[in-house]
């Protein structure tokens, strides 16, 4: 069964620090997206980009953040200086839209914990 | 900005029990998806509610659609322990998913 999977499973960097966060969504999906979730507390919503550009965005994806499709299959998040607040599981997701119509579950990857020290 | 509630938080029940979750959500919408979470993985997706009066139906588990009350129900029936896990709904405004705070089942032996 098709999954999106991403990479590394679990970071550590030090705050100030670069990062980038791997995601190879399911080949035929066209939507792709990043949460994320803080430790205990509830999934929130980063970014979604569709057609190489980004679509929606969250107040948390400030400046810090960007997002890149590089190749066609991988989907990137990337972080330029860390803070410890960005400790968090953040999560790759996609889906497939046909047409014009929306619908249709996301799915999700494993994630990846990122903890900033 | 649509804000999506679950009730309870928290959720111990016995084994063999039903018992029923809520969804509210703030603003229309006629598209809901149910999550779980197991500790420390993914969310993996147990329901699309697409439409009003929607009702699906897997194994021990119901959810249901109410677009009108704004409201989703995640009903299970007999529960076993292998249903402990963070429940989370998920309303599709936009491009968006906006989830809810999540209910964490543990089901007691």
């Amino acid at each position: 069964e098709p999954e999106v999977t991403q990479t590394p499973s679990h970071q550590v960097t030090q705050m100030g620090q670069e990062v980038i966060l791997r995601c190879v969504p399911i080949s035929n999906h066209l939507y792709f997206y990043w949460y994320r979730q803080i430790l205990g507390q509830k999934v929130e919503f980063l970014v979604s980009f569709y057609n190489n550009e980004i679509s929606e965005k969250s107040e948390i994806f400030d400046d810090q953040f960007s997002v890149e499709r590089p190749d066609g299959s991988n989907f990137t998040l990337k972080i330029r200086s860390t803070k410890l607040e960005d400790s968090a599981m953040y999560f790759c997701a996609s889906r497939y839209l046909t047409g014009t119509s929306r619908g249709g579950e996301a799915f999700f990857g494993q994630g990846t914990r990122l903890t900033v020290v | 900005e649509l804000k999506v509630e679950q009730n309870p938080l928290f959720l111990s029940m016995q084994e063999g029990k039903n018992y029923t979750i809520y969804c509210n959500y703030s603003t229309t919408s006629d598209r809901l998806y149910w999550y779980r979470q197991d500790p420390g993985k993914s969310l993996e997706s147990l329901f699309v509610l697409l439409s009003n009066g929607a009702v699906k139906q897997e194994g021990r588990l119901m959810a249901s659609l109410d677009t009108k009350a704004r409201l989703s129900t995640l009903h299970i029936t007999a529960a076993v322990h292998d249903l402990s896990a963070t429940y989370f709904c998920a309303v599709e405004m936009g491009n968006q998913f906006y989830f809810g705070t999540g209910t964490s089942l543990t089901v007691i032996p």
